[in-house]
């Protein structure tokens, strides 16, 4: 069974730019979560998809967005980029409910200059 | 809230040293807890979990043991290798159906030298 994908691997981008990042689940799985990995903060949450829906949303201001497909593909969009959001975004997939294990992608390692 | 508190690191250790890392959490109710090794480019591996009091996971060498009365699910292995050169996070889930979020403590950077 294929795991977690994103796409793609590395982005740079400019501050005041806006950026995709996908995330396609395991085959089946119906959660999609999304994490934002920094040296400061670490791993802080960003949002929790279900069956196209947002169930679970982390403390980041509305520059932060995400939606979910009928085939529980996964994207976020960062608008008006900062330097600050220059950062590893990983995705994790879940077969949803009840909570199972999550199984995460490798990342999209956002630079922001 | 929920949080969770880990060893600062970073760790390094001789090869076949024995390992342990603390980590100590905050939830409310009886919360599944869990370990994540992130290696070198990559995303992050469940390493091992617990679901309910007293439960031991373990895994490629690894243990950890659910302690509820002292709030603790501190990671150990007897004799570590190079290969396990990597970052290890201890991570928790509130049972809230409806909820996948994972709570993380802020990561060990283990090293192990030969």
């Amino acid at each position: 069974k294929a795991g977690v994908t994103q796409t793609p691997r590395y982005l740079i981008k400019t501050r005041g730019q806006q950026v995709t990042l996908s995330c396609s689940p395991i085959s089946g799985h119906r959660s999609v979560s999304w994490y934002q990995q920094t040296p400061g903060q670490g791993l802080q949450f960003l949002f929790e998809y279900f069956s196209e829906t947002q169930r679970n949303k982390g403390n980041f201001p509305g520059r932060f967005s995400g939606r979910q497909f009928s085939n529980s593909r996964s994207e976020m969009n960062v608008s008006t980029l900062e330097l600050g959001d220059s950062a590893l975004y990983l995705c994790a997939s879940s077969l949803g409910e009840p909570y199972n294990e999550q199984f995460f992608g490798p990342g999209t390692r956002l630079t922001v200059l | 809230g929920n949080s969770v508190t880990q060893m600062e690191g970073p760790v390094t250790l001789s090869e076949e040293a024995f390992l342990t890392i603390n980590c100590t959490y905050t939830a409310t109710g009886y919360p599944s807890l869990f370990w994540y090794v992130q290696y070198p480019g990559e995303g992050l591996q469940l390493l091992l979990k617990a679901t309910k009091a007293d439960d031991k996971g373990s895994n490629k060498g690894f243990e950890a043991t659910y302690r509820k009365e002292t709030t603790s699910f501190h990671l150990e292995k007897g004799s570590v290798q190079v290969s396990d050169s990597a970052v290890y996070f201890c991570a928790l889930h509130s049972p809230n159906f409806g909820n996948e979020k994972l709570t993380f403590g802020t990561g060990t950077r283990l090293t192990i030298i030969p």
